[in-house]
């Protein structure tokens, strides 16, 4: 079946510097999802990327979705105290599937 | 408010016993979803439904039920066949299908078994 892998899992950064977490799919993807989801928190959905090497900004954050529609990235630059949580990748198994598979998840804490 | 609640928030149960977790929202969202959180681990997808009264296994269904008798309500019943159940249980919406419409998370239940 699918498998959706991030990179790295962990990441600890000083307040300021900039942070990149990669979404890597098995499977060719319509369209790839990021959320992100606070300590204890439940996930809150951030952007949709669906066209190949489609960019998206919003204020810090600037996210990718790859040519060949298997990767993505998010972007975060000068981070801080609220970009804590972990940032999840999601997409469709199949084309036209009905349900996401979730990315394993990149942890970002932030050192103050 | 419109948005999804999941209640409660911490259920403690003994081994053996079955237990229903609640979902509802009042989105006028068709699909609901429930996933299943480890600790330091992603979200694994346990059953879905698009349409009232249909639903679909996901990637770990064994061991859980659901039911989808009204559109704001999706309920999931852990029973005592899920080998490992404590963990954190999260109830999602969307407009339509996954693919193309963000979902929508409730507060998530987290289920301890003792």
């Amino acid at each position: 079946g699918q498998q959706v892998m991030q990179i790295p899992q962990y990441q600890h950064v000083q307040e300021g510097e900039d942070f990149t977490t990669y979404c890597n799919s098995s499977t060719t993807l319509s369209n790839i999802q990021w959320y992100k989801q606070r300590p204890g928190g439940h996930p809150v959905f951030l952007i949709q990327l669906v066209k190949s090497g489609e960019v998206k900004k919003q204020k810090r954050l600037t996210f990718q979705f790859g040519e060949a529609k298997k990767n993505s990235s998010l972007h975060i630059t000068a981070t801080q105290t609220t970009d804590v949580g972990t940032y999840f990748c999601a997409g469709p198994p199949n084309f036209g599937n009905e349900k996401l598979t979730f990315g394993t998840g990149t942890r970002l804490t932030i050192i103050p | 408010d419109g948005g999804i609640t999941q209640s409660p928030k911490y259920l403690f149960r003994k081994e053996g016993q079955n237990v229903t977790l609640s979902c509802e929202q009042n989105l006028n969202h068709d699909a609901m979803y429930w996933y299943r959180q480890d600790p330091g681990q992603g979200l694994r997808l346990i059953y879905y439904s698009q349409i009232v009264n249909d639903f679909q296994k996901g990637d770990i269904a064994e061991g859980y039920s659901v039911s989808r008798e009204k559109k704001e309500s999706f309920p999931l019943t852990v029973t005592s066949a899920q080998k490992n159940p404590t963990a954190f249980y999260l109830c999602a919406s969307s407009m339509g299908g996954a693919s193309y419409n963000e979902q929508f998370f409730g507060p998530g239940t987290r289920l301890t078994v003792l």
